[in-house]
């Protein structure tokens, strides 16, 4: 069975600090990955998705990127981040063929001081 | 006009009541439609997934959806406590890159009093 994680679960970070936030998903071979933030009141907000390695697609500017270094792992980064990024991250994984719903890791609630 | 509309709520119901979440939406193109739930501080649950109009049912749980009155939701007959979450209401269609991206309602929280 598929199985997706991201770490850390809880982080707190000065402004301007850099961040590095990691999805790894285990049983499936070359998911399609998305980045989300869930702002309250805001809902899920679409950031990045990828459909493969060094993939990346971007649906809102702003100061973070992603990358997708190996087939099942997701990152996503800031150089320096704002309090506006505080937020609950979560990274979620669509099969690649016939896969029309996606599945959502536990998320990262980042909190940016 | 958004394009997926759902009612935050909150709503609240005595244990043991049926349930109904409603989502509305305004592009002909979504093909798919799910029902997440969500509990406090955790990721979304894939509940209910559905690409037709009608009923489909999986124990308590009931999708609808109207295809024609773009429309869909979800029932929950004899609600539980444990049923208190957040629910999100989403829609897909295909994005022609190879990728199915959802649409999200903001969600429903509903409590369930015992």
């Amino acid at each position: 069975s598929q199985t997706i994680h991201q770490w850390p679960a809880t982080l707190v970070q000065p402004v301007g600090s850099p961040l590095s936030l990691e999805c790894t998903v285990e049983g499936t071979s070359n998911p399609n990955l998305y980045w989300y933030r869930q702002a309250a009141g805001r809902g899920l907000q679409l950031l990045f998705y990828s459909v493969g390695i060094g993939q990346i697609s971007s649906e809102v500017p702003q100061n973070l990127s992603a990358s997708r270094p190996q087939d099942r792992q997701f990152i996503l980064s800031s150089k320096k981040l704002l309090l506006s990024d505080s937020g609950f991250y979560l990274c979620a994984w669509e099969a690649p063929v016939g896969g029309e719903t996606q599945y959502f890791g536990p998320g990262t609630r980042l909190l940016v001081l | 006009q958004k394009e997926v509309e759902q009612d935050p709520g909150p709503l609240s119901v005595p244990e043991g009541a049926i349930v109904s979440l409603n989502c509305t939406y305004s592009n002909s193109a979504f093909q798919y439609f799910m029902w997440y739930r969500q509990y406090s501080r955790k990721g979304p649950e894939l509940l209910m997934y559905t690409y037709s109009s009608g009923n489909k049912e999986d124990g308590r749980f009931t999708a609808q959806v109207d295809k024609s009155s773009k429309y869909i939701s979800l029932f929950i007959r004899d609600s539980q406590p444990s049923d208190s979450a957040t629910y999100l209401c989403a829609m897909s269609a295909n994005s022609g890159a190879g990728s199915y991206q959802l649409t999200f309602g903001k969600g429903t929280k509903l409590s369930v009093i015992p």
